[in-house]
């Protein structure tokens, strides 16, 4: 596609459930990284790839969060035994390149996690 | 987590007025940017200034990157109803790719 595709758009979990959130880059971009947006605020850094390595995870908030890119292009982010506190819509975004200097973020739609 | 101040936090104005938001931070950037997120979707990109001073403008959206590197605003001329959204501010130093993001500035225009 010609944009930067996530599924599934919403998500409806149980708390202590596992999820996975899935992200297609742009075709082609080097760098991936992933977001999380709590209601009513600006998005927030968790992790960066490049192609397949992950090169900063500083942003996730606790070792139930877990991401990869084994292939350098899809990505997928894992939470396991989801929180209420984990209830936020987490954005995906692509660049063609490093990811910096200039190098434009492309965002996807996110996915929106609720935990109940 | 870090986040840039952004004011206001949400206005209402009319169709055809014009239409001003800022953001500032206790730190230094080297390049501010302004976004656009639609209910449902991720932020879209309006306008990148990578130059303290620099005034830019898209169509009717003009932004300027403030001198002291700590603040950038956003103007939009003559709102139409499709200007509805969450503004976003964000910002990077140079080197680096981790964006910081500002808090968000609701937009609702009555026609």
């Amino acid at each position: 596609g010609a944009g930067v595709s996530q599924s599934p758009r919403y998500k409806v979990a149980k708390r202590g459930q596992d999820v996975a959130l899935r992200c297609d880059p742009i075709s082609g971009h080097v760098s991936l990284f992933w977001y999380q947006q709590a209601l009513g605020q600006g998005p927030e850094f968790l992790t960066y790839f490049q192609n397949e390595a992950q090169l900063d995870k500083s942003g996730l908030p606790s070792d139930r969060f877990f991401a990869e890119r084994p292939e350098g292009s899809v990505s997928t982010l894992k939470i396991q035994r989801t929180q209420q506190e984990d209830s936020a819509v987490y954005l995906c975004a692509s660049s063609p390149t490093t990811g910096y200097d200039r190098d434009e973020q492309f965002f996807g739609p996110g996915t929106r996690l609720t935990v109940l | 987590g870090q986040q840039l101040n952004q004011s206001p936090q949400s206005m209402f104005i009319q169709e055809g007025e014009d239409v001003s938001m800022n953001c500032t931070s206790s730190s230094i950037f080297n390049t501010w940017l302004w976004y656009k997120q639609d209910p449902g979707e991720g932020p879209v990109l309006l306008i990148a200034l990578y130059k303290a001073g620099e005034l830019t403008s898209n169509g009717r959206l003009t932004a300027q990157f403030g001198i002291t590197r700590k603040d950038s605003f956003l103007n939009i001329s003559a709102s139409i109803p499709s200007d509805v959204g969450i503004y976003f501010c964000a910002a990077y130093t140079s080197g680096t790719y981790k964006y910081i993001f500002g808090t968000g500035t609701r937009l609702k225009v009555l026609a």
